[in-house]
């Protein structure tokens, strides 16, 4: 079946470092890929998504092309804000599979000022 | 604010209980789903239902039932309740699922279920 590993946390920056959070997926046919973010205490939130081969996503400057040949999908950001800290979860949703969301573990990102 | 609310937001209760969760979801959204979110299992797809029709099941119990009312309001009934049950459940809702494009859910903002 879908499957989406992404890296294990806590990932913790300093402001204004380097974010780079990777995912790879296993699925058949051609999935849509996302980003979705959970701030303490709240639900999950899209932050990006990707639909076909070579898409990129962004938002909030979030980055993350959609890769079929390493069918990965990492997320990058060029300069992190404390207000970045929150857990990152990459997920697929797979034709065959209906509109169900299949999500990784999740990474937590930690960032200091 | 995603526009799906889900009541109540916190829940402790007793093994062996019945609880049940309810989820409203996005003016104009037909679908719904249920995830929970646990530390060992982390987010897991439960159920969907479309316009009152059950839809897709993932990785759902026997123990626990679901079901979208007229109104397209749902709830997540969890019965004979077990320590493991305990976890954030989440709702989501979406204009209606196409098999051929994705449509973007929206979350509400949890249930966390204590069982003690």
């Amino acid at each position: 079946g879908d499957s989406v590993t992404q890296m294990e946390g806590p990932v913790t920056l300093s402001e204004e470092a380097f974010l780079t959070i990777n995912c790879t997926y296993t699925a058949t046919g051609y999935p849509s890929l996302f980003w979705y973010v959970q701030y303490p205490g709240e639900g999950l939130q899209l932050l990006l998504k990707a639909t076909k081969a070579d898409d990129k996503g962004s938002n909030k400057g979030f980055e993350a092309t959609y890769r079929k040949e390493t069918t990965s999908f990492h997320l990058e950001k060029g300069s992190v804000q404390v207000s970045d800290s929150a857990v990152y979860f990459c997920a697929l949703s797979g034709k065959a599979a209906g509109n169900k969301l299949t999500f990784g573990g999740g990474t937590r990102v930690l960032v200091k000022p | 604010d995603s526009g799906v609310t889900q009541t109540p937001k916190h829940l402790i209760t007793a093994t062996g209980q019945r609880v049940t969760l309810r989820c409203s979801p996005r003016s104009g959204d037909l679908s719904v789903y249920w995830y929970q979110q646990s530390l060992d299992q982390g987010l897991q797809f439960l159920i969907q239902y479309y316009n009152g029709e059950e839809r897709a099941k993932g990785n759902i119990l026997e123990r626990f039932s679901a079901q979208q009312f007229p109104d397209l309001h749902s709830e997540l009934n969890l019965s004979s309740l077990e320590l493991g049950d305990s976890a954030l459940y989440f709702c989501a809702s979406s204009v209606e699922p196409t098999g051929v494009s994705y449509n973007e859910q929206f979350f509400g903002p949890g249930t966390r279920l204590t069982v003690l």
